[in-house]
């Protein structure tokens, strides 16, 4: 199985901060990466996919991108909305694989 | 508009079975994958089974194959996952989601349906 690992696993940061998550595999998988994002209590919500195109209706602030193996999320201005935990998942290899997560909370 | 609305779940005894369903409704229900992610209590999320949109094939993690079977009625546009020698480790909420028609991302999640596998 490809596994995902997200970095860190948590992250402190103030409204407006621009906050960047890392997602690595463990062996090549193009472009076959989305990010979502999960508040307590709620089902995921997705953010990315094909690791730096936005789905409909998510704000511009998130953004994604890849150089090889590693993955990055950003957020360009956090808002008291984002705080949240954020999961990469691959489906390059028919068993999809989730990173374990980075929570972000608020400083 | 989309929705997928999960029913089932429970309490269980260690090696019971329990079976989950997952209403589509607001799209094509044929026309898409689906799958069934778990997440542990505090933990994070773990794919652990999808079906492709004609029945045709299934797929499963290691961590439940043999155990747990996933099916679909497209006439009822339902999803339902059996889960049979339940143990301990099984406990987490159960989230049925809709890939994409392009590939294996998740627009859509059901609201998540708690199994709790204790003595």
């Amino acid at each position: 199985d490809i596994q995902m690992t997200q970095s860190p696993s948590s992250l402190s940061a103030s409204v407006g901060d621009r906050v960047t998550f890392t997602c690595r595999a463990s062996q090549a998988i193009g472009i076959s990466l989305a990010w979502y994002q999960q508040k307590p209590g709620k089902a995921p919500n997705l953010l990315v996919y094909s690791a730096s195109r936005l789905e409909s209706g998510v704000p511009s602030r998130f953004s994604g991108s890849v150089s090889g193996t590693d993955y990055t999320l950003t957020i360009g201005s956090l808002q008291p909305e984002d705080f949240a935990t954020y999961y990469c998942q691959q489906y390059y290899d028919p068993q999809y694989t989730f990173g374990q997560g980075t929570r972000l909370e608020i400083k | 508009q989309v929705q997928l609305v999960q029913s089932g779940g429970g309490l269980v005894k260690p090696g019971g079975s329990l079976r989950l369903s997952c209403a589509a409704s607001g799209f094509t229900f044929s026309d898409y994958f689906m799958s069934w992610v778990r997440q542990a209590p505090g933990k994070g999320l773990e794919w652990i089974s999808y079906i492709s949109s004609t029945n045709t094939y299934t797929r499963y993690a290691d961590s439940v194959k043999g155990r747990f079977t996933i099916s679909r009625d497209n006439a009822k546009n339902s999803l339902s996952l059996q889960m049979n020698s339940l143990r301990a480790e099984d406990t987490a909420v159960y989230y049925c989601a809709r890939e994409s028609r392009v590939s294996g991302w998740y627009n859509y999640w059901g609201q998540g349906t708690l199994v709790t596998v204790s003595s």
